[in-house]
């Protein structure tokens, strides 16, 4: 089945720095999502993208479809304490609402104050 | 924006028993819901695909007879893991998006999850 490769599987930075994590898929997706996750709760969307090439921001966050559409990365940038969580992309099959979605590994921020 | 509610938070249960999690919409109408399970430092993997008024579409190696989903409601999915085991103990997930003709590309929105601990 179709797989999302994720990176970096984990990063600890320093309060203020920009951060940024990736998907890549060897097939087509026609939209990608991130996710944060915090601990014991459910993944929250940040970042829906529908139209290859398209870059979108929401606060301190940038993500963008890759041309290919076999891509997206997301790019936080002056991180805060409260950044540290799990983040996922998602990559989804159609463009109906109803369209499944597959995960990517996840990439566990931590961030040193 | 859309809420998905889902219940209980945490459950614990006897090896041999059978538990419900709900998962409802609250303020939009979903005809399709997912269900996932999530374990331990590990990604989402998408259990079912949960369709009101027809018969759930399970994904390969994710057994049917053993988590039952009914989808009786336009506002609420349930999965019911029958004769639960100790290696069933996860996170579990539901999901579901607006309906096309309100939202034509809407994300899927997660319930808080449901963990599951069978002893």
């Amino acid at each position: 089945g179709q797989q999302l490769n994720q990176s970096p599987q984990s990063m600890f930075i320093q309060e203020g720095e920009d951060v940024s994590m990736n998907c890549t898929s060897s097939s087509i997706f026609n939209t990608w999502l991130w996710y944060k996750q915090d601990p014991g709760e459910g993944p929250v969307l940040l970042i829906a993208l529908y139209k290859a090439g398209e870059l979108t921001s929401n606060g301190r966050l940038t993500a963008q479809f890759g041309i290919t559409r076999k891509d997206s990365f997301l790019n936080i940038s002056a991180s805060i304490p409260s950044d540290v969580g799990i983040y996922f992309c998602a990559g989804g099959e159609r463009y109906s609402s109803a369209s499944k979605i597959i995960f990517g590994s996840g990439t566990r921020l931590s961030i040193r104050p | 924006g859309a809420v998905v509610s889902q219940h209980p938070s945490w459950v614990i249960c006897k090896s041999g028993t059978s538990v419900k999690i709900e998962c409802r919409s609250l303020d939009f109408q979903a005809t399709t819901m997912f269900w996932y399970r999530q374990f331990p430092k590990q990604s989402l993997m998408l259990m079912a695909t949960s369709n009101e008024g027809s018969k759930a579409t399970y994904e390969q190696g994710v057994e049917k007879d053993k988590f039952l989903i009914n989808h009786a409601s336009l506002t609420l999915s349930t999965l019911t893991v029958t004769s639960a085991h100790p290696e069933d103990s996860s996170f579990y997930i539901c999901s579901a998006s607006l309906p096309p003709d309100i939202s034509y590309n809407s994300p899927l929105h997660f319930g808080n999850g449901t963990r599951l601990t069978v002893t």
